[in-house]
Parts: C-alpha cells; structure tokens; sequence
C-alpha cells in the first residue's frame, strides 16, 4: 500500500526556518518525481516545488524561490522541504505528491498525495 | 504563466442530480489537465488526468472531457460521498495551476 507521510510542521516566527519531511513506502521511491503542494487555510491549492527522480533537476513557484529547497534521500525514502525566511503568508497546510510521467517540460499527473502537515507563521 | 478558471465556484444540488464542472485554462494545455477531488480536512484525491483518463479505482460516475483551452467535470448521478470541492489542473508547463475550486454542496 502506497503511503506518504508528512512531519516537520509548526508554529514558527516570521524570518524562521522549519524542515518538512514526507516518508513515502509502499513504492519505488527512487523511480518517481515528487512535488510539494500547499493550502492555505480555507484557501485553494498552490504548487511550491517539484524535484526529479534522482534530484538533479528541482523546480520553484516564484513564491518561494531562494528561500525554500527541495531535496530527496531515495536511501531513506524521504523527501524533503527546507524553508527559510518564512513569511505569514506560507501558512499552510503542505502536501507531498507523488508525480507520474513528469518531464523536463511536463510537471506530470499527481497521481497520490500524503494527508499534509500544518506550518503556521506567526509571532 | 498560465491561469486556470473554474465554474462555477459553488454549487448545491441533490443526490441522483447530474453535476457538470467547467475549467477553463489561459492557453492551450495540449489536454494535459487533471481534477482532484478534496474532502474537509483530508488530502486531494486523483480522480482524471489527460482530460479524459480515469485514474484507478475512480467509480465510472466520473467523467472528463474537452481539449485545447475548456475542459469539464462529469458527476453522472451525485451521491452523498461526492459533496467536495473539486479542482482543475493543468499539467503543461511549468508552473502547475489550479483552478480555485468548485464546492459542491447538498441542496
């Protein structure tokens, strides 16, 4: 059974910095792209960042450009998600998805997602 | 970057009711759209992807269509389970987008 599981979430200051994991079992981690996906209270869903099967390749929304960093560990099957200089406006709840038949050029099909981990930004 | 429009925004209707969704995106996406379905306080769930595709598992209620730029959401005959919030996506370029959701709400 596919399984995805987000930690690292929490109450931070603005200007803070927090680490997000996402465990993933259940699949061939090491052979899928996987993304971070956040939701604001009440609010749609955004797409933050998306990072290639061997993490070579890493992709941003310009929201979080140069302040947060996408990265994997296919020995420990965990993704992860370094955000610094946090604002009030990343509060969120943030998602990891596993991303089918991505490219390049293509962000692919999210095709699982985990049940999310809350971040709230304030003082 | 390229926007994604769905309506409506809310809806209510009642079980058994044939519910269409309709997403419309800035450009072309080459049918590389998706919907999630989202229940309070749970994950997105993948219903269709390339437009038309049914994800596994998804009940055949479920339908999608369109190309080029206008895409829609098929609910054939709403039941009790499928009172959530859908979303649109398009998946050609990057940065993905979401259309800001349709709630669909029992009349």
């Amino acid at each position: 059974e596919v399984q995805l599981l987000e930690s690292g979430g929490g109450l931070v200051q603005p200007g803070g910095s927090l680490r997000l994991s996402c465990a993933a079992s259940g699949f061939t981690f090491s052979s899928y792209a996987m993304t971070w996906v956040r939701q604001a209270p009440g609010k749609g869903l955004e797409w933050v960042s998306a990072i290639s099967t061997g993490g070579a390749s890493t992709y941003y929304a310009d929201s979080v450009k140069g302040r947060f960093t996408i990265s994997r560990a296919n020995s420990k099957n965990t993704l992860y998600l370094q955000m610094n200089s946090l604002r009030a406006e990343d509060t969120a709840v943030y998602y990891c998805a596993i991303i089918r038949d991505g490219s390049s050029s293509s962000p692919g099909v999210y095709y699982y997602w985990g049940q999310g981990t809350l971040v709230t930004v304030s003082s | 970057d390229i926007q994604m429009t769905q309506s409506p925004s809310s809806l209510s209707a009642s079980v058994g009711d044939r519910v269409t969704i309709t997403c419309r995106a800035s450009q072309a996406i080459n049918n590389y759209l998706a919907w999630f379905q989202q229940k309070p306080g749970k994950a997105p769930k993948s219903l269709i992807y390339a437009a038309s595709s049914l994800q596994s598992g998804v009940p055949s209620k479920f339908s999608g269509s369109g190309s080029g730029t206008d895409f829609t959401l098929t609910i054939s005959s709403l039941q009790p389970e499928d009172f959530a919030t859908y979303y649109c996506q398009q998946y050609d370029t990057y940065p993905p987008a979401f259309g800001q959701g349709t709630k669909v709400e029992i009349k």
